[in-house]
């Protein structure tokens, strides 16, 4: 079936370092594929979406590339702030279905 | 008010009580769902709704129903809940005409704890 597998956490960067966190998805076809974050005490909110192969979403300084050959969609950025401090969840969806699949989410926390 | 908004943000309940939580989206959308997040646990899909009709029950158990009168609310009403049951509870919303769907936009999420 269809999943979605996330580096483990927690994540810790000094302020204004670089950013990877890690995402691969495995599916019967070609999936759209999401970025959402949850900052403490807050539900899921989207950050960044590709729905297509070699698509970049981005935002907030964040990106992502929907890899095809790879299988990988790893969020990106290239100056962390203490304020990104959050848990980054990727998910994948397919065209015709409502269900997001879900990684276990990844947690960062990044230091003055 | 935007987006989707849950209410209450937190709740602390016996085990015998009966409450409902409420979630109301104002993006116009035809879908809404409820999820359970749980420490330590992957995001649990529990109820979805599609034009005000039930489309997926993930075997949650009875102590937890959920309503949808108009496809801008979504009730979940809980009863003698366990404190296992205590979670993070999100609502979601997005837009789909049966086929394909958009991305979903989820609700800040009521805090949950089971006495």
């Amino acid at each position: 079936g269809n999943s979605v597998t996330q580096m483990e956490g927690p994540v810790t960067l000094s302020e204004e370092a670089f950013l990877t966190i890690n995402c691969t998805y495995t599916a019967t076809g070609y999936p759209s594929l999401f970025w959402y974050v949850q900052y403490p005490g807050e539900g899921l909110q989207l950050l960044l979406k590709a729905t297509k192969a070699d698509d970049k979403g981005s935002n907030k300084g964040f990106e992502a590339t929907y890899r095809k050959e790879t299988t990988s969609f790893h969020l990106e950025k290239g100056s962390v702030q203490v304020s990104d401090s959050a848990v980054y969840f990727c998910a994948s969806r397919m065209d015709s279905s409502y269900k997001l699949i879900f990684g276990s989410g990844t947690r960062l926390l990044v230091r003055p | 008010e935007t987006g989707v908004t849950q209410t209450p943000r937190h709740l602390v309940m016996g085990m015998t009580n009966k409450k409902s939580l409420k979630c109301e989206q104002h993006l116009g959308h035809n879908a809404m769902y409820w999820y359970k997040q749980s420490a330590k646990k992957p995001l649990e899909l529990m109820f979805v709704y599609s034009l005000e009709e039930r489309v997926e029950n993930n075997s949650v158990p009875s102590r937890f129903s959920p309503e949808c009168p108009n496809s801008s609310h979504l009730f979940l009403h809980l009863h003698t809940l366990q404190p296992e049951d205590s979670a993070l509870y999100l609502c979601a919303s997005s837009q789909g005409d049966g086929f394909s769907y958009n991305e979903q936009f989820f609700g800040p999420g009521t805090r949950l704890t089971v006495l």
